[in-house]
């Protein structure tokens, strides 16, 4: 099984401000990863995939990066929808697994 | 609009069983695989399971937790997937969504239901 692990696990950042989050494979995964938003009483909603493809209506302040064991997640200029928490997860091997997580909060 | 529906959840002592329901629509459900994620309290996302496609064979696979006690099913007649759990056990104790994507072999999940929490409890 792949490990995900994700730091740090929690971020706090100001309104405006840039937040970078990152995830680390305990083997290659490539380019398959992708990253979730969950906030309280939500289902998780799908923000990238392929490492760097923005999902339908996520906005473009959100970018994905990185190959083989290392990525990361950048929100550019946080605004207060997106204090939540962020997930990554692999898909190129069975089984699927994600990281813990890293909640985003408000400084 | 793709929508996923859950229901089933509830109380369940240990030991018991319970089937959760996931109403689909809005997609060509009889070609997408399907999946069952779960998220216990404080806890981060867990695969529970998939379900392929009948056209695909529609072999299952299972996390580690559902192992030898979860199955999984599907009636593409109906639009509907299944998880039976039996032997539960107190770190069953989460909230069950039913998900999927857009592609139809989905490895990563554009489309999630609203959750339904199973909690294992005397």
């Amino acid at each position: 099984e792949i490990v995900m692990t994700q730091s740090p696990p929690t971020l706090s950042v100001s309104p405006g401000e840039r937040a970078t989050l990152s995830c680390r494979a305990s083997q290659s995964v490539s380019n398959n990863l992708a990253w979730y938003q969950r906030k309280p009483g939500r289902a998780p909603r799908l923000l990238i995939y392929g490492t760097s493809t923005r999902a339908t209506d996520v906005p473009a302040r959100f970018s994905g990066s990185g190959s083989a064991t290392e990525f990361t997640l950048i929100i550019s200029s946080l605004q207060s929808e997106d204090f939540a928490v962020y997930y990554c997860q692999q898909y190129i091997n069975w089984p699927l697994t994600f990281g813990g997580g890293t909640k985003v909060e408000i400084k | 609009e793709v929508q996923l529906v859950e229901s089933g959840g509830g109380l369940v002592k240990p030991g018991g069983s319970l089937r959760l329901s996931c109403a689909v629509s809005g997609l060509t459900f009889n070609r997408a695989w399907m999946y069952w994620v779960r998220q216990a309290p404080g806890k981060g996302l867990e695969w529970v399971g998939r379900i392929r496609s009948n056209f695909d064979g529609g072999a299952t696979d299972y996390g580690e937790p559902g192992k030898g006690r979860f199955t999984i099913s599907r009636s593409d007649s109906e639009d509907m997937l299944y998880l039976q759990m039996s032997g539960l056990k107190t770190e069953d104790t989460a909230v069950y969504y039913c998900t999927t994507g857009q592609d139809w072999r989905a490895l990563y999940f554009d489309f999630w239901g609203q959750g339904t929490l199973v909690t294992v409890s005397s």
